[in-house]
């Protein structure tokens, strides 16, 4: 079975704090994904990743980075959290054979 | 561009009804649809793709080039069946284009 996961279900932070969200997959997908998940505006896609220091823009990368030093592990950056990055942040690994994106189970962010 | 549209924010229906959620979609090439759900505190996932025309938890969608369309249908509504339903698009790369989605709500 695979799995995805994020390292915290919640995250309450302040204002200019610099956050880190993680992302570990364990089947070995070059492909990597992170969302953000808001009411109304569906999942956009802020950057993804098709291989170890590979990285690409999504919709959404304005205030956002990315790093992917191993394979299994995709981490999302905050530089200085605002208010309007309070949302739900998905992380997504791709099987290409299958075609088919497996997504952790969240992380709400709150920032304060 | 390539654009993914749900017009219905929310969808109500009561057990046994038919079910049709719409997902449009907008490219110029051949489009990979697909309908991913994430019930009430699950994760996302995938529901169908129309490649596989098949049909899973009794529901199907069918391509329609003409229309854009790849709409979700199901003939018999149950109450397992509200969730939050999302239409996306791949197009010639790994990435998907989603919908705002539809949140179904199945009343007994």
């Amino acid at each position: 079975d695979v799995k995805v996961t994020q390292s915290s279900r919640y995250l309450v932070k302040r204002t200019g704090e610099k956050v880190f969200l993680e992302c570990v997959q364990d089947m070995d997908h070059e492909n990597m994904f992170w969302y953000r998940q808001d009411p109304g505006l569906g999942l956009r896609l802020i950057y993804f990743s098709y291989d170890v220091k590979m990285k690409e823009k999504g919709d959404i990368p304005e205030g956002y980075s990315v790093s992917r030093e191993k394979k299994e592990r995709f981490s999302l950056i905050l530089e200085s959290a605002s208010t309007n990055q309070t949302s739900m942040y998905l992380c997504a690994s791709n099987d290409r054979v299958k075609d088919t994106q497996y997504f952790g189970p969240g992380t709400r962010l709150t920032v304060l | 561009a390539q654009r993914v549209t749900q017009p219905e924010k929310l969808l109500s229906v009561f057990k046994g009804a038919p079910v049709e959620l719409k997902c449009n979609y907008s490219y110029s090439g051949s489009p990979e649809l697909f309908w991913y759900v994430q019930y009430s505190r699950q994760r996302l996932q995938l529901l169908l793709r129309h490649i596989s025309r098949e049909s899973i938890k009794g529901f199907t969608a069918d391509l329609n080039k003409g229309e854009t369309s790849f709409h979700l249908k199901k003939p018999f509504a149950q109450e397992e069946d509200s969730a939050m339903y999302y239409c996306a698009l791949r197009a010639n790369t790994d990435k998907l284009i989603f919908g705002t989605g539809t949140r179904l709500q199945v009343f007994p």
